[in-house]
């Protein structure tokens, strides 16, 4: 079975770093290409970031470019965002997602003073 | 970017009868390559993190029902249901991963009348 497991939210002043962390289980996960996605609260989906499986590269959102980082550990099969100069406005539930297959559950990220 | 448009916003429905989405895409879908269609479909619950329903056009997802079934080519696309269940009850979000950045439509949300 398949298993995402989103962790690493909280509540962060803006202009904070945090870092989302997703353990994956049930796949090959060197292999996959993996994303993150979020949902601002009441809203819809909105793509943040994509990391290619076997060394290709990474790419993001013109909301989060040059403030997010992905990377990725596959000797742990764990999917990670780097946050830094968090804005209110990136306040939403992130999930870590196989794009095309499983999601996670997703964490909240909420960005206040 | 590639926009994706959905129709309609809201879609009240009554159990057992067919129901469709519609969702538009500004540029087709389909990659010259591999001749793949990279379209996916998503059902988000109350509650819950999005779930997937379709990918690549027509692949139903395991333990998807025969009662989901997606029409349409390049640019033009309708999810069907063809007896709605009281389980189906949430947001559709369609997805396009031709290119990046990956973006979503705006959802609809299916209720029962």
């Amino acid at each position: 079975d398949v298993q995402l497991s989103e962790s690493g939210g909280g509540l962060i002043q803006p202009g904070g770093s945090l870092r989302l962390s997703c353990a994956t289980s049930g796949f090959t996960f060197i292999s996959h290409a993996m994303s993150w996605v979020r949902q601002a609260p009441g809203k819809g989906l909105e793509w943040v970031s994509a990391i290619g499986g076997l060394g290709a590269g990474a790419h993001y959102a013109d909301s989060v470019k040059g403030r997010f980082t992905i990377s990725r550990d596959d000797s742990k099969s764990t999917l990670y965002l780097h946050m830094n100069s968090l804005r209110v406005d990136d306040t939403a539930v992130y999930y870590c997602a196989i794009l095309g297959g499983d999601w996670g559950p997703g964490t909240l990220v909420s960005v206040s003073s | 970017e590639i926009v994706l448009t959905q129709t309609p916003l809201s879609l009240p429905v009554t159990p057992g009868e067919p129901a469709s989405i519609s969702c538009r895409s500004s540029q087709s879908l389909m990659d010259s390559d591999d001749g793949y269609t990279y379209l996916d479909w998503y059902l988000q619950k109350p509650g819950q993190s999005p779930q997937l329903l379709i990918y690549t056009l027509s692949y139903r997802a395991s333990g998807v029902p025969d009662r989901f079934s997606v029409s349409g080519s390049g640019t033009d696309f309708t999810l069907k249901i063809s007896r709605v269940e009281a389980g189906d009850v949430g947001v559709y979000y369609c997805m396009q991963r031709r290119e990046f950045p990956i973006t979503f439509g705006g959802g609809t949300k299916v209720e029962i009348k």
